[in-house]
């Protein structure tokens, strides 16, 4: 079966830095999608990987290594508005998404 | 722009009663999707649509139709409600564009609790 897996919940410090990761067991592999997904909110869109490596956008990072299954993303400098949901998701063989639970990140000050 | 409208925002239904969730997009993507989100689970998708005019079922299509029959809309129907049901409904759009990321952008969400 198809399997993405992700940690339940972190708690990390307010301008400090965190790692998000993901590990991931599909049918095919065309690119893996960070979302962030605030209480009671819809998913938005973070991040998107295909290629192994690391993709950086402001504060948050995402790393792709395909031979292993694994991505992380890496958010820093903590602000409390980061408080959410991160949902990993990869896109099979036929382009559907295969979504992660997610983690839910707690900020404390 | 408006993106994505989702219409009811929440919902309660009795059993066995029909209900149609309503999903608007303004972007003119070719793709639609609906999935549900129900807590300590991921997004499961419930069906698709490619293009105006088809349709395909996702991971969780029991108990639910859509119809695609303009690029804008695409409405999610359950004929007769369960209580397993409850859940909170979300509605994506990507451009569809092969080769590329295919981004997916979500609704607000309808918040559905069947009785």
């Amino acid at each position: 079966g198809q399997n993405i897996d992700q940690p339940t919940e972190m708690t990390a410090t307010e301008g400090a830095i965190v790692q998000i990761n993901c590990t991931y067991q599909t049918s095919g592999f065309n690119g893996l999608f960070w979302y962030q997904q605030h209480a009671g909110e819809a998913p938005t869109f973070l991040s998107y990987n295909v290629l192994d490596g690391l993709e950086e956008k402001g504060r948050f990072s995402s790393f792709l290594s395909r031979s292993k299954g694994y991505s992380y993303l890496l958010l820093k400098e903590l602000q409390m508005k980061d408080s959410a949901s991160y949902l990993c998701a990869v896109k099979d063989s036929n382009y559907q998404l295969i979504w992660g639970a997610g983690t839910k990140l707690i900020i404390k000050p | 722009i408006a993106g994505i409208t989702q219409a009811p925002t929440s919902q309660i239904l009795a059993a066995g009663r029909r209900m149609t969730l309503r999903c608007t997009q303004d972007m003119r993507h070719n793709a639609m999707y609906w999935y549900r989100q129900d807590l300590g689970l991921g997004l499961r998708l419930i069906h698709y649509s490619n293009t105006a005019g088809t349709t395909g079922k996702g991971e969780v299509p029991d108990g639910y139709s859509v119809s695609r029959a303009n690029t804008d809309d695409f409405p999610l129907t359950l004929a007769s409600a369960v209580p397993s049901q409850t859940s909170v409904y979300f509605c994506a759009s990507s451009d569809g564009v092969a080769g590329g990321p295919d981004t997916q952008y979500f609704g607000p969400g309808t918040r559905l609790t069947v009785l």
